[in-house]
């Protein structure tokens, strides 16, 4: 079945570390993006990418990285410089960015603070 | 002008009852409209969506009502049923731009 796959699904991060967050769509999505989810704040967007070795900040860009370097792939690091690490994070794909059209979401990756 | 208000934040409804959430949007440049249905643990999926061309779209007992002129729009959920308790998100987008509300946390009570 096509989808996205999100892993891992629980994840735990020390001071001082950097964690990466992988994101694979094997539904041949141009754009993939990602998202942070706190209580009652819904989708912030992180970043977003339209196509492969290019990607976009979204509004809350600051402590975090990414990389686009497969068509399938979209990992995300959230570093040291992330003072609140600890949410909920969605990675989401669509056809392409540039016409509406709804996007597909993996089932998370929750990250907590050791 | 990019804000999606929703609301309620949170909902109750009795099985076999109406469900209601409303949300409204600033920027008329928006051309679709989807709601997403979010259970705990997972992530959103797309429920139903509409482009500001229709006043109405129904999908079984889903319903999205749509006023073009108030900037609004809504999901009905008729004959709600327990399955239905879940986290509804509205969204609005245009383009490579897409903006979320905050979520309507959504019970139903057997």
């Amino acid at each position: 079945d096509g989808g996205i796959t999100q892993s891992p699904k629980y994840l735990f991060r020390k001071e001082g570390q950097n964690v990466t967050l992988s994101c694979e769509q094997n539904l041949n999505h141009d754009a993939m993006y990602w998202y942070r989810q706190d209580p009652g704040q819904g989708l912030r967007l992180i970043y977003y990418s339209q196509i492969v070795n290019d990607f976009q900040k979204g509004d809350i860009a600051e402590g975090y990285s990414v990389s686009r370097e497969k068509k399938e792939s979209f990992p995300l690091t959230v570093t040291s410089a992330q003072k609140n690490p600890t949410a909920f994070y969605l990675c989401a794909s669509s056809i392409d960015r540039a016409a509406p059209q709804p996007q597909h979401f993996g089932d998370g990756t929750r990250l907590s603070i050791l | 002008q990019q804000q999606v208000k929703q609301s309620p934040q949170s909902l109750i409804v009795q099985k076999g009852g109406i469900s209601i959430i409303n949300c409204a949007y600033e920027n008329t440049a928006f051309d679709y409209f989807p709601w997403y249905q979010q259970f705990p643990g997972k992530g959103p999926a797309l429920l139903i969506a509409i482009r500001p061309d229709v006043s109405e779209k129904k999908e079984g007992r889903f319903t999205i009502s749509f006023n073009k002129s108030a900037k609004q729009f809504s999901l009905h959920i008729m004959d709600s049923q327990p399955g239905d308790s879940a986290t509804y998100f509205c969204a609005a987008s245009k383009d490579d731009k897409i903006i979320f509300g905050k979520g309507t946390r959504l019970h139903i009570l057997p």
